[in-house]
């Protein structure tokens, strides 16, 4: 597509379920990531995928949280048993392949997740 | 959901005017730095990158500066618009060729009519 594409982009949910958050990157673009972003905080990596595989998953909070992708495209952030202070923006990119340097990171319009 | 960003540096322009936010970075190692804006309720949006070999780069009314000796980097808006409000954030490339990336936590513009 044109741009990175989040779904869904608002979502309320209850302490305890699980959610999963989407993302389809930009066409051709085989790197892909995933940052948190809380209210008034910088952006907080949570993973990276290069194609299909995630070299770095560093970022992710708690093993409640797990993220794959397929295709080398569409990947899918999970959260289970969410708490309250999960809530937060989750915000997707891509670039193309970060071997070279300056490759521009695009994000997307973000999924809002609200625990209550 | 707004990005608050209650604790966020704030400039406030009178409309016409020109801009200047400022972004300290982490790294002297780094070599490719990225500004990006995002307005209330959305994603980062890329405005404008440059590399470490330049000093300077120009797009449609934005300008970046970038000053290796003190590590700093400023992105200049002219004749600022109210569809300029927004948090602005400067992100680098910390390693280079990786996708390791430092974001800032932003400056909040705020246009005055």
């Amino acid at each position: 597509g044109a741009g990175v594409s989040q779904s869904p982009s608002n979502k309320v949910t209850e302490k305890g379920k699980d959610v999963e958050l989407r993302c389809d990157p930009i066409s051709g673009h085989t790197a892909l990531y995933w940052y948190r972003q809380s209210l008034g905080q910088g952006l907080e990596f949570l993973i990276y995928f290069q194609g299909n595989s995630a070299p770095d998953k560093s970022g992710l909070p708690s093993d409640r949280f797990s993220a794959e992708r397929t295709g080398g495209s569409v990947s899918t952030l999970t959260i289970q048993r969410t708490q309250q202070e999960d809530s937060a923006v989750y915000l997707c990119a891509s670039s193309l392949d970060p071997g070279n340097s300056g490759n521009t990171i695009y994000f997307g319009e973000g999924s809002w997740l609200t625990v209550v | 959901g707004e990005n608050v960003g209650l604790h966020l540096p704030t400039l406030s322009v009178q409309e016409g005017d020109n801009s200047i936010i400022n972004c300290a970075y982490s790294n002297s190692a780094s070599d490719y730095f990225i500004w990006y804006k995002q307005e209330s309720g959305k994603g980062p949006q890329f405005i404008i990158d440059i590399r470490s070999n330049m000093d300077k780069r120009q797009g449609q009314r934005v300008t970046v500066l970038l000053n290796k000796t003190v590590k700093h980097l400023s992105l200049q808006i002219a004749a600022t618009q109210p569809g300029d409000s927004a948090v602005y954030f400067c992100a680098e490339n910390a390693i280079s060729g990786t996708y390791k990336y430092i974001f800032g936590t932003g400056t909040r513009l705020k246009v005055l009519a």
